[in-house]
């Protein structure tokens, strides 16, 4: 089984670029999350989709930031004009929709973003 | 006060020790707790995943979960240097909730 691959692995763009991550989840699996990790602090959580549609996103920093999961599959991740603190790695995770016990949160390598 | 409190180490033990790995956390309603272990430039790698108060029991992993004082361990047994990696605690409330980590303990095993 493939696992959660992100692309690109590593992203540096100059402070008012634009810049798309990409998350294709585990095959299966209708959760899917975004992550951050900024340095030196915890990896905090972002926002959850359940197949298309945005379930939580109450970690969503600004409005700079834009999710999307058209037809339930791959996931994209925009910042857009990206900002000095926007640098760290960013990532996806996803998990089966099963019952009250729930599945554990698979993750992928991330994808490390920085700003300059 | 964070949800969730880790040392951040480092740890550093040798070869063949016990390693224990803790947090804490504040908020009483998580019930779901887990342990990640992550390789430099890599994903979070699940270890552990346990519901509710107990011990779980994986090779030369054991996780306790202890829920009336809200503390969490992971124990490595016979601890090899490929358990050289950081170690993140995470839980969540409900099954499909998000997940609130600590910072990550980061542990060397010398041969």
């Amino acid at each position: 089984e493939a696992g959660v691959t992100q692309f690109p692995s590593h992203s540096v763009i100059e402070k008012g670029q634009t810049v798309t991550l990409r998350c294709d989840p585990i095959s299966g699996h209708d959760n899917l999350y975004w992550y951050r990790r900024v340095m030196g602090k915890e990896i905090k959580f972002l926002l959850h989709f359940v197949k298309e549609s945005k379930q939580d996103e109450s970690g969503m920093p600004n409005n700079r930031f834009l999710a999307e999961r058209t037809g339930g599959t791959y996931s994209t991740l925009k910042v857009q004009p990206a900002e000095l603190e926007d640098s760290g790695v960013y990532f996806c995770a996803s998990s089966q929709v099963t019952g009250r016990i729930g599945s554990p949160l698979h993750f992928g390598n991330g994808t490390r973003l920085t700003v300059t | 006060q964070k949800e969730v409190e880790q040392d951040p180490g480092p740890l550093s033990v040798p070869e063949g020790a016990i390693v224990s790995l803790n947090c804490t956390y504040s908020n009483s309603a998580f019930q779901y707790f887990m342990w990640y272990r992550q390789y430099s430039r890599k994903g979070p790698e699940l270890l552990m995943y346990t519901y509710s108060s107990g011990n779980k029991e994986d090779g030369r992993f054991t996780a306790q979960v202890d829920k009336s004082s809200k503390y969490i361990s992971l124990f490595i047994r016979d601890s090899q240097p490929s358990d050289s990696a950081t170690y993140l605690c995470a839980m969540k409330r409900g099954s499909q909730g998000n997940l609130i980590f600590g910072k990550g303990t980061k542990l060397s095993v010398k041969p």
